[in-house]
């Protein structure tokens, strides 16, 4: 079975500056890979996703992501954060059957 | 319709007692998601529907969970006896059918508490 590590639980930056979010996945095959985000109250709006192809991935928002098999990752970008970034980040993995399964979550604050 | 909605938002149970949970899907989507999220984790999966079929209820906590989509679309998610563990977020999600990738759409959840 798959399984996601989001290994920060929570993240500060300033507003203005580069962000990065962390995500680690197992699976024997390459799964296919989404970055979610929620803000509270909200239900989940999918930032980017990798099926297969170009490894580095454009999403919403200014996002991106890249997914490197060698190191099981697939960490989220976004250069230049502004304050409605502030929200909680869902890394998740499908392994081709219909099942996702979700890390624990990163939340991100922005500071003035 | 736009997106996938849920009703109740927001719902409160005395312990004991029985709810019910709506999904409404987006239009034409074939498969139907139910996940459970806990106060600060990431959602589980709970059961799987392909049109009224429901084909995975791996996840579903205990024998109290139930749910079905008789029709294909509407989907309801029922909970007897509530405990106060069965206190989260209820996602549903749908998508338009595993051939076309298996990216879900997400509705804004129901948020059970249990007293």
């Amino acid at each position: 079975a798959q399984s996601v590590t989001q290994p920060d639980i929570h993240i500060t930056v300033s507003e203005g500056a580069s962000l990065e979010l962390r995500c680690n996945y197992s699976y024997g095959a390459t799964p296919y890979l989404f970055w979610y985000v929620q803000s509270p109250g909200q239900g989940l709006q999918l930032l980017l996703k990798y099926f297969s192809g170009d490894t580095l991935v454009q999403g919403i928002k200014g996002f991106e992501a890249e997914f490197k098999r060698s190191q099981s990752s697939f960490n989220l970008r976004k250069p230049s954060v502004h304050w409605s970034d502030a929200a909680e980040y869902f890394c998740a993995v499908g392994a081709g059957d219909y099942k996702l399964s979700f890390g624990a979550g990163t939340t991100v604050t922005v500071r003035a | 319709g736009a997106g996938v909605s849920q009703s109740p938002r927001y719902k409160v149970a005395k312990r004991g007692q029985d709810v019910a949970l709506r999904c409404d899907p987006i239009s034409g989507h074939v498969s139907l998601f139910w996940y459970q999220q806990a106060l600060g984790q990431g959602p589980e999966f709970l059961t799987y529907f392909q049109n009224e079929a429901q084909l995975d209820k791996s996840g579903l906590p205990s024998d109290r969970f139930f749910a079905e989509r008789p029709e294909g679309s509407v989907s309801t998610l029922k909970i007897q006896r509530t405990q106060q563990e069965d206190s989260a977020v209820y996602l549903c999600a749908s998508s338009l059918d595993l051939a076309g990738g298996p990216e879900q759409f997400f509705g804004p959840g129901t948020r059970l508490t249990v007293l």
